[in-house]
């Protein structure tokens, strides 16, 4: 089975950056996804880590270290629109994704 | 391109009735999934179909059903519905094969009295 931790809630400034950390434990790793889930809404990808390192796209850019099973979601220069749940999630051997519970991430200007 | 449809779009219903929730996907995707997602719980994997005519059991499976037809259709049925299933149901799709990102559908909120 897996474990997923991260934070509850977040707030950030307009223009800030935030990191959202991500821990993990797990009986087989196989990927790590990230997606962001505005209020009443489906979520929707964001990034996919497989190997260590980090990954960017754009604002935003996910790093994962398996040996720590650890991973963080990075989003630069904040725009009012980040304001949303992000959702990380483990993919394991049988490529089956177990979320976290979420971090709700309040962008104030 | 549609992507993902869910349908209803919310629902109430009296515990102890039958209510068949619907997924289609017109991406010809070999993989679909039903989630529920709780306040504080996250997203938990109900049932699973990693292609037409197979189906397997996710982490909560216990009073519910899925059938897996054809590649395009995904339902979710509750054969006798009980207020614990209160919540929002997505479902979701993807190709079953690397990177095998799973995109979702707008979700049912259902609402069981």
């Amino acid at each position: 089975g897996q474990n997923i931790d991260q934070p509850t809630e977040m707030t950030a400034t307009e223009g800030a950056i935030v990191q959202i950390n991500c821990t993990y434990q797990t009986s087989g790793f196989n990927g790590l996804f990230w997606y962001q889930q505005h209020a009443g809404e489906a979520p929707t990808f964001l990034s996919y880590n497989v190997l260590d390192g980090l990954e960017e796209k754009g604002r935003f850019s996910s790093f994962l270290s398996r040996s720590k099973g650890y991973s963080y979601l990075l989003l630069k220069e904040l725009q009012m629109k980040d304001s949303a749940s992000y959702l990380c999630a483990v993919r394991d051997s049988d490529y089956k994704l177990s979320f976290g519970a979420g971090t709700t991430v309040t962008v104030r200007a | 391109i549609a992507g993902i449809t869910q349908a209803p779009t919310s629902q109430i219903l009296a515990a102890g009735r039958r209510m068949t929730l619907r997924c289609t996907q017109d991406m010809r995707h070999n993989a679909m999934y039903w989630y529920r997602q709780d306040l504080g719980l996250g997203l938990r994997l109900i049932h699973y179909s990693n292609t037409a005519g197979t189906t397997g059991k996710g982490e909560v499976p216990d009073g519910y059903s899925v059938s897996r037809a054809n590649t395009d259709d995904f339902p979710l049925t509750l054969a006798s519905a009980v207020p614990s299933q209160t919540s929002v149901y997505f479902c979701a799709s993807s190709e079953g094969r690397d990177p095998d990102t799973q995109y979702f559908g707008p979700g049912t909120r259902l609402t069981v009295l």
